[in-house]
């Protein structure tokens, strides 16, 4: 799987649209980018996962860029319970397992 | 649906003693996994399992065991226990390889 690099870490106004980077330029044509986020010493949470098309849920929106170079995780109305680390991963539909990196620490202040 | 339940939620091991991380899903999902997350970290994966009967190892596997003998369970079992073990662990399920995992609340291991 192709490996990725996140900010370490990020802030963010309340009410603000979260903009989270992340770089996979060495992504192949069967990967997808996987995003979760890990509230403090929860279990991780699924976000949201695309392949080439721009995806949106209830959650977030997922913006990855027409060469697939990088994608961009967009929580609209960021909110303090958003303070979290963000995990973006990419990893192809046939892979067993899911390899987490470090992410960023997005801190959501008031 | 109670989604990935383990237990215990927190747990104190002396060295050499052994104990089994459970974990149960009830949504009927083939893929199962575990992970381990020492402070400050990313999780790193323990064992994974495709379905009943059949378990694969993963990045760090040494020092532990899993069976996967229904759909629903996947235990881990920590032989002989040493300080290195002292982490977080996480189970998550999914039903198939490309959709989201979905991860339990963690048990918290130290070992003394």
């Amino acid at each position: 799987d192709a490996k990725t690099t996140q900010p370490t870490s990020m802030d963010c106004a309340e009410g603000r649209a979260a903009n989270l980077p992340c770089n996979h330029s060495t992504i192949s044509g069967n990967e997808y980018v996987y995003w979760y986020r890990q509230i403090h010493s929860q279990g991780p949470q699924y976000i949201i996962h695309g392949l080439k098309n721009n995806e949106t849920n209830e959650m977030a929106s997922l913006i990855i860029t027409e060469d697939r170079k990088s994608s961009t995780l967009i929580l609209p109305h960021a909110t303090l319970r958003d303070t979290a680390v963000y995990y973006c991963i990419v990893r192809s539909q046939g892979a067993q397992k899911l390899v987490f990196g470090q992410g960023t620490r997005l801190t959501i202040n008031p | 649906n109670a989604g990935v339940t383990q237990t215990p939620k927190f747990r104190i091991l002396k060295i050499g003693q052994s104990m089994t991380l459970q974990c149960t899903q009830d949504m009927n999902h083939n893929y199962m996994y575990w992970y381990r997350q020492d402070p400050g970290m990313g999780l790193k994966l323990i064992y994974y399992s495709v379905g009943a009967g059949i378990t694969d190892k993963g990045e760090v596997p040494n020092g532990y065991n899993v069976s996967r003998s229904t759909t629903e369970d996947f235990p881990l079992r920590l032989e002989l226990a040493a300080p290195s073990q002292t982490s977080v662990y996480f189970c998550a399920s999914s039903l198939n390889q490309g959709l989201g995992y979905t991860f339990g609340s963690g048990t918290r291991l130290t070992v003394v």
